[in-house]
């Protein structure tokens, strides 16, 4: 089984302030990585994922989530955010084989303020 | 393309009552999946359907149950309403094969059906 751990419940950032919404996971197998937003009063929008290869993952809307496995860790990063980012942003794991269901950390609500 | 279609939105139902949420998945996605969402557990899995099969449960009541029509059209229902059963209940779907999950078959979410019980 997999879990997932989101740091930050929230995290206040003033607008083009650069952002990082921490990320850390568990699986005794190999995983795939995710990170989905959701604004409010709507589903969850897949913002990027990391299936294999290069562990620097470029999303949508200028995010982007670096895989370490020695960290057990898949942190999201903006380097200048905007307004319309405040959401909240949900981290997700599953195993890369078998069969597996998404398992989800319990959320970041990132604030971004004038 | 059409997204994922979850009706109603919005439902107020008192305690003791039974409600059914409907899901329209993307046009030939045949993997359904529902989850909880609620302020205090966060997204809890309820269950996925393929092919009118469900494959995988999380840990929920017997109240909760669901099924999977041939059109792969989703529905869950909940019966005997409790008050913590109030939650946005979000239905996905995607373009899994037939014998496991991979990733790269991302979930593509609906707009959630939020219930409270009063």
């Amino acid at each position: 089984a997999q879990s997932v751990t989101q740091l930050d419940s929230q995290v206040p950032v003033f607008e083009e302030a650069p952002v990082e919404l921490r990320c850390n996971y568990s699986s005794s197998v190999s995983v795939y990585l995710f990170w989905y937003v959701q604004y409010p009063n709507q589903g969850l929008q897949l913002l990027l994922k990391y299936l294999s290869g290069s562990t620097l993952v470029k999303g949508i809307n200028g995010f982007e989530a670096e895989f370490n496995k020695s960290q057990t860790s898949f942190h999201l990063r903006k380097p200048s955010v905007h307004i319309s980012d405040t959401a909240e942003y949900f981290c997700a794991v599953s195993a890369s084989s078998g069969y597996s269901t998404l398992t989800f950390g319990k959320g970041t609500m990132l604030l971004v303020s004038p | 393309k059409a997204g994922v279609t979850q009706t109603p939105r919005y439902l107020i139902k008192t305690r003791g009552q039974q409600v059914t949420l409907s899901c329209s998945p993307i046009s030939g996605h045949r993997s359904v999946s529902w989850y909880q969402q609620t302020p205090g557990q966060g997204l809890q899995f309820l269950f996925e359907y393929f092919s009118e099969t469900q494959r995988n449960k999380g840990n929920f009541p017997g109240r909760f149950s669901g099924r999977q029509f041939s059109n792969s059209r989703s529905e869950m229902n909940v019966s005997t309403l409790e008050l913590g059963d109030s939650a946005l209940y979000l239905c996905a779907s995607s373009p899994i094969s037939s014998q496991f999950f991979s990733g790269a078959n991302v979930l593509t979410f609906g707009a959630g059906s939020r219930l409270t019980v009063l």
